[in-house]
């Protein structure tokens, strides 16, 4: 069922430096690719989310670069928080709302 | 409206007994997911339903499992009998496809962390 890989697996950024977490997919059936947020004790909440229409995606301090004939894409966290210290997967599906596959997830560290 | 509610948010049971999860999805929606979540393997799809219908369970790992959705406001997930290896959080998160306020989204619980002595 592996068909999102992630990396890194774990990352440490000091603040406000920029975070990268980066993901590759195989199925290109997939039309839709999010990226949750997970803190301990919690689950997974919707961040930012992208279609292949668009090569990038802004929201905040938050940004998806997309890349299609990649079949890849990545998270760029701006200006990195302690507070945005949390678990990040990215994730697809063929149809927004349906079953995602999740990459396995990047363990970001903000040092203050 | 409250989100998805699981229960039991911590389950802790011997090998050999039979666990019961259970869900409530948000009201209205139209999908139910069932997620495992271990360091291991992170995030898997279990099975998911769409109007109470199962759509795909090849997510199940065994027969040991078996989900239901008897009515649009709630599901079960079951594992009889259990084993340590089942050890996880279990998650139930919904969503729906239909109007044009849809953004995607899968709304997660909060999980049921069960251990298997």
């Amino acid at each position: 069922q592996q068909q999102v890989k992630q990396s890194p697996q774990s990352l440490i950024v000091q603040k406000g430096g920029i975070s990268i977490i980066n993901c590759a997919y195989e199925n290109t059936a997939f039309d839709y690719f999010p990226w949750y947020q997970q803190f301990p004790g919690k689950g997974p909440a919707l961040l930012i989310a992208i279609r292949p229409d668009v090569s990038e995606k802004k929201e905040g301090r938050f940004t998806i670069s997309f890349n299609k004939s990649a079949k890849q894409f990545s998270l760029h966290i701006m200006d990195s928080q302690p507070g945005d210290s949390a678990t990040y997967f990215c994730a697809a599906s063929t149809q927004a709302g349906t079953a995602l596959i999740f990459g396995k997830g990047t363990t970001l560290s903000v040092s203050s | 409206d409250a989100g998805v509610i699981q229960s039991p948010r911590h389950e802790v049971t011997e090998m050999g007994q039979e666990v019961t999860l259970r869900c409530k999805p948000i009201s209205g929606h139209d999908y139910l997911f069932w997620y495992r979540q271990t360091m291991m393997r992170g995030l898997e799809l279990l099975i998911y339903f769409n109007n109470n219908v199962p759509i795909d369970d090849s997510g199940m790992p065994e027969d040991r499992f078996s989900a239901k959705m008897p009515n649009a406001s709630f599901s079960t997930l079951k594992i009889q009998p259990s084993e340590p290896r089942d050890s996880a959080v279990y998650f139930c998160a919904s969503s729906s496809i239909t109007g044009s306020w849809n953004t995607g989204e899968l709304f997660f619980g909060e999980g049921s962390r069960l251990t298997v002595l």
